[in-house]
């Protein structure tokens, strides 16, 4: 079975510190991964994807995120974070035969303080 | 239209009696997902739709929960007899199709449920 961990819940961090949001996963066959945001009372926003090829994705909002198969990781990575960066980010895998539906993390409150 | 559309917003509803959920996908998405978001259990797969099929309803959490989609566009998530642990955010998704590779699922802004 497939499955998403994000390391951490909460995430505190100063305006303009970089950031790092932890999330492995687990599966055996070949999957698409995906960062979410979500803002509150919002739906959710792609923020970027790896399908295939580099494994450093850019996103939006200076966002980036790093593909390593040998750890089954993707840790989103932002080197310097904004007040409205405040939000939660869910780490999601998309099984390639099982229709496009979405395996998700628990999610990561990241909490920017001036 | 422009996005994922879902009605009502709110909903609070009385223990034991039925609701029906709304999506309304963006025009052309063949595809289409329900998800549930709530404290504790994160986010979690309900059901999806190719055209107006659902070839996996794996996640819907008993048969309480049923869906349906007509016309290969708007669905209906209805939840019988709801129960306080039904309450939570109810997301609906499209997509243009159904594991297309380089496709991407467009979230509405959900629909909160509240069962007192």
């Amino acid at each position: 079975a497939q499955s998403v961990t994000q390391l951490d819940s909460q995430v505190p961090v100063f305006e303009e510190a970089p950031v790092e949001l932890r999330c492995n996963y687990s599966s055996s066959v070949s999957v698409y991964l995906f960062w979410y945001v979500q803002y509150p009372n919002q739906g959710l926003q792609l923020l970027l994807k790896y399908l295939s090829g580099s494994t450093l994705v850019k996103g939006i909002n200076g966002f980036e995120a790093e593909f390593n198969k040998s750890q089954t990781s993707f840790h989103l990575r932002k080197p310097s974070v904004h007040i409205s960066d405040t939000a939660e980010y869910f780490c999601a895998v998309r099984i390639n035969n099982q229709g496009g539906k979405l395996i998700f993390g628990q999610g990561t409150e990241l909490s920017v303080k001036p | 239209g422009a996005g994922v559309s879902q009605s009502p917003s709110n909903k609070v509803t009385e223990k034991g009696k039925d609701v029906e959920l709304r999506c309304d996908p963006i025009s052309g998405h063949t595809a289409l997902y329900w998800y549930r978001q709530s404290l504790g259990q994160g986010l979690e797969f309900l059901i999806y739709f190719q055209g107006n099929s659902a070839p996996d309803k794996s996640g819907l959490p008993s048969d309480r929960f049923s869906a349906e989609r007509t016309g290969g566009s708007v669905s209906t998530l209805t939840i019988q007899r709801t129960q306080q642990e039904d309450s939570a955010v109810y997301l609906c998704a499209s997509s243009l199709e159904a594991g297309r590779t380089n496709t991407e699922a467009f979230f509405g802004q959900g629909t909160r449920l509240t069962v007192v």
